[in-house]
Parts: C-alpha cells; structure tokens; sequence
C-alpha cells in the first residue's frame, strides 16, 4: 500500500519557469491537500479538494493552480517561479467520514533561482 | 479553527515518558485535539486524536482535560527515534475539509 506519493522529491527552478507537482493516493480518499513549509515553519494550506472536478483556495494560493481530475491525483501547478516559492510542498489526503486524519506525502523539495 | 499553544522545546531521557501539554482554550464542542509528529523534514505523521475522552493507542496516550482547554500527548518509553516536532491541532471532523492549522509546533529531543 503506497498511499500518498508524490513527484519529484527534488526540484530546482529558475525565475519565471513552470513546473507541476504531482500527487497520487491510492486509499480512495475524497479529501486532498497541498501544503507548503517554509524553513523552521509549520504547515500552510495552498489548495484543497474535496472530490474530482471540486478544488478550493487555502491559506496561500496566490502562485499556484490545481485541477482533480480523478479521485487518485492532485497535482499542483506552479505558472511563473518566484524565489518566494521556495519551499519545501506536501500533499495529504483524508477520508470524508469522521475525524481528519491525514496521511501526508513525502515532500517536494522545491528551489527558485 | 481554534489555536493552540505549545512549548516550544522539550527535552527527555530515553525510556523515560515525554509528556507535551498544548493549550487550546478557545475550542469548540465539535472540535477534536490531533497530534502529528514531523521527523527531520519527512512528511507529518498522524499521532491520535480525540474528542473528549481520553484515547491510546500503540503509538502513545491523549489525555484531554474536562473542560476542554487543554491536553497532554503521552510517549511512554520515549525512543531516540521519538525525536521530532510534535505538532497539536484542534479542527472539526468531517467537513471541515481538513483545514488543520499546523503551528511551530514542540521540538522534543530525546538524548541517551
């Protein structure tokens, strides 16, 4: 059971390039997320969808786009780099019925020159 | 979501128990207590979580207080491998479409 896996694991990007990050579930989880740390930070909330063809707006999208297409995958794309994206992205997912409980990806680590 | 408020480092001795309080006085009667843990920049791990009562399972024990406001994650035999950033979250279930708020966070090191 691979659960939430993401690619790459490592990314490096120059100013103004476009990249997306991917995202699969294999636990047949409604709930999908994307995250992002920034050093010696916790976790902010990018996007969100709650089922295919359904995303809405976190605590900091501004930068970045989403599409569920199927249960399975999230991706998250990035239009036009900036330094101020450098970070370090994760992708969680969670089922629909009782308490959230997340089950996260291993990382994207991801740096802006 | 309510917020909570955490010590920012704690430090116990191998096979000792670790014992991290988080306040969280501003919690709603449909909002659970969650415990993640993050090892070293690896994705966030799920702990436990409860809703009132306290909980345990194989990873450690939740002790939540009665009136809400406060709670203590439990590692009974702390393990270096313990050493992490422990992260308590308060959030609805269901449909609240996992918007956990992950503060800064307890750094706790476990040392020999």
């Amino acid at each position: 059971n691979a659960g939430v896996t993401q690619t790459p694991k490592f990314r490096i990007l120059k100013i103004g390039q476009s990249m997306t990050l991917q995202c699969t579930q294999d636990m047949n989880h409604n709930y999908m997320y994307w995250y992002r740390q920034d050093p010696g930070m916790g976790l902010k909330l990018i996007y969100y969808s709650v089922g295919a063809g359904i995303t809405d707006k976190g605590e900091v999208p501004n930068g970045y786009n989403v599409s569920r297409s199927t249960t399975e995958d999230f991706p998250l794309r990035l239009e036009l780099a900036a330094p101020s994206q450098t970070s370090v992205y994760f992708c969680a997912s969670s089922a629909q019925s009782g308490a959230n409980v997340l089950t996260f990806g291993a990382g994207s680590r991801l740096t802006v020159l | 979501d309510a917020k909570t408020t955490q010590p920012t480092s704690m430090d116990c001795a191998e096979g000792r128990a670790a014992n991290l309080p988080c306040n969280h006085s501003t919690i709603s009667g449909n909002e659970y207590v969650y415990w993640y843990r993050q090892i070293h920049s690896q994705g966030p791990q799920y702990i436990i979580h409860g809703l009132k009562n306290n909980e345990t399972n194989e990873m450690a024990s939740l002790i939540i207080t009665e009136d809400r406001k406060s709670s203590t994650l439990i590692l009974p035999h702390a393990t270096l491998r313990d050493t992490a950033v422990y992260y308590c979250i308060v959030g609805a279930g269901g449909t609240s479409y996992g918007k956990l708020t992950f503060g800064q966070g307890t750094i706790l090191t476990v040392h020999p």
